[in-house]
């Protein structure tokens, strides 16, 4: 199966900077997904991003936080804009979604604003 | 719209015990249904999964059934191990490939 690389695996940030998450897939894939964990809680989907194509976001998740780019089939950012401590999650990419397969995740990105 | 409900945490059991975790779920269609699992520090790994109903899907020792009937998919296995102590997250792939988790169920199993 392919394998994510995601990066930086953890950080500490100011309020009101930017970080940006980077996946990298050893193989093609059409469809990649973004995930954050909030402390003690399950995963939530943020966006959908497809190749050539803006990225979908889901209810509650706007562009401007949280700007997606997927600039070819194996590479994907996700960046967290103008950070609070309400942002301080772990943050996943997803590969898969197949007719039959399962997902595989990246290692995550453990982020804390102070 | 889809939903997982499963057991609410936290599990603690002895090394050797039965595990069940409860797993049911709201979905329109036929959706796929996984188990991810979370060890300490690191990111969700593919337990398990089933496709169809009456589907098995089975892994390291761990079970769980597609029942479309009482629409569940129960996680079991018959003897834990400390190195099972980890987060278990039932999910569902429904028509549009996105997935819905469950809320986690930790589980610390003591020696």
């Amino acid at each position: 199966s392919a394998v994510i690389s995601q990066k930086p695996s953890r950080d500490i940030c100011q309020r009101g900077t930017s970080l940006t998450i980077q996946c990298q897939v050893d193989s093609q894939v059409t469809m990649m997904f973004w995930y954050r964990q909030q402390p003690g809680q399950s995963l939530t989907l943020i966006a959908t991003a497809n190749q050539g194509s803006e990225a979908t976001y889901e209810s509650g998740f706007v562009i401007d936080k949280f700007p997606i780019s997927r600039p070819n089939l194996t590479f994907s950012t996700l960046t967290v804009s103008n950070m609070s401590p309400e942002d301080s999650s772990i943050y996943l990419c997803s590969i898969g979604g197949g007719p039959l397969g399962g997902y595989t995740f990246g290692s995550g990105t453990r982020l804390t604003v102070v | 719209g889809n939903s997982v409900t499963q057991m609410e945490g936290p599990v603690t059991l002895s090394e050797e015990a039965f595990l069940t975790i409860n797993c049911t779920y709201t979905a329109t269609g036929y959706p796929s249904l996984f188990w991810y699992v979370q060890y300490p520090g690191e990111g969700l790994q593919l337990l398990l999964k089933a496709t169809k109903a009456d589907d098995k899907g089975s892994n390291k020792g761990f079970e769980a059934t597609y029942r479309k009937e009482t629409t569940s998919f129960h996680l079991e296995k018959g003897s834990v191990q400390v190195s099972d102590s980890a987060v278990y997250f039932c999910a569902l792939r429904g028509s549009n490939y996105k997935l819905t988790f469950g809320k986690g169920t930790l589980l610390t199993v003591n020696p």
